[in-house]
């Protein structure tokens, strides 16, 4: 089944507690993103990648960072997470460019205290 | 922020009845497409439609896009408590890989 897998899908954790989001697709899509969502702002996006070894920021990639070394997976870091990343995150994926539509993994509720 | 924005924020009708919702961007686009978001779930792609279309059609779904007024709607004819949901629209905005997302229209359905 084509499909986009996030894990965890729930996290809870303190500040500054170094942390792995995890995102893998089988659909072999060059372009990959990460966005976050929050009450009232819609979806963000933090980063993304359109091949393997090229990311790039999106609107808000403060606070956090991806690696593509692998064309399935493209992991998100929070290396000192604080509580306004407190949110829910999304991977995506897709063909080369935005031609084409965007597969959307389950959600990762993150909660930093 | 380049943002889209979509109106209105939440709307209720009744089965049966039309849906119309509306989104306007700030630069020129690529492309558009319409997403559908259960709640707290994953978004789930409707239709794309490219800046040299004006409209496009996919089942009981009908976009338009207007780009010298920078907007788009999103028409969803005979409405089901299924389709009760979170609509999105996003841009590709030109010379650019980014996805911007709108921030919503929230639609309830009542059967």
């Amino acid at each position: 089944e084509a499909q986009v897998t996030q894990n965890p899908r729930y996290l809870i954790t303190v500040t500054g507690k170094k942390l792995t989001v995890t995102c893998s697709q089988n659909m072999n899509h060059e372009y990959m993103s990460w966005y976050r969502q929050d009450p009232g702002l819609g979806l963000r996006q933090i980063y993304y990648s359109m091949n393997v070894e090229v990311t790039d920021k999106g609107d808000v990639p403060e606070g956090y960072k991806v690696s593509r070394k692998e064309k399935r997976n493209f992991p998100l870091i929070l290396e000192s997470p604080s509580p306004n990343q407190t949110s829910l995150y999304f991977c995506a994926s897709g063909r080369t460019g935005l031609s084409y539509e965007q597969y959307f993994g389950p959600g990762t509720r993150l909660t930093v205290t | 922020s380049q943002q889209g924005e979509e109106d209105p924020q939440a709307l209720s009708i009744q089965e049966g009845e039309n849906a119309t919702m509306n989104c306007s961007y700030k630069t020129s686009i690529n492309n558009l497409q319409w997403y559908r978001q259960n709640s707290g779930r994953g978004l789930v792609h409707l239709i794309l439609i490219r800046s040299n279309e004006r409209e496009k059609h996919s089942g009981r779904l009908r976009v338009t896009l207007d780009t010298s007024k920078k907007s788009s709607s999103l028409l969803i004819t005979a409405s089901r408590a299924a389709d009760t949901a979170s609509y999105f629209c996003a841009t590709g905005p030109r010379n650019t890989d980014k996805l911007i997302f709108g921030t919503g229209t929230r639609l309830q359905v009542f059967p």
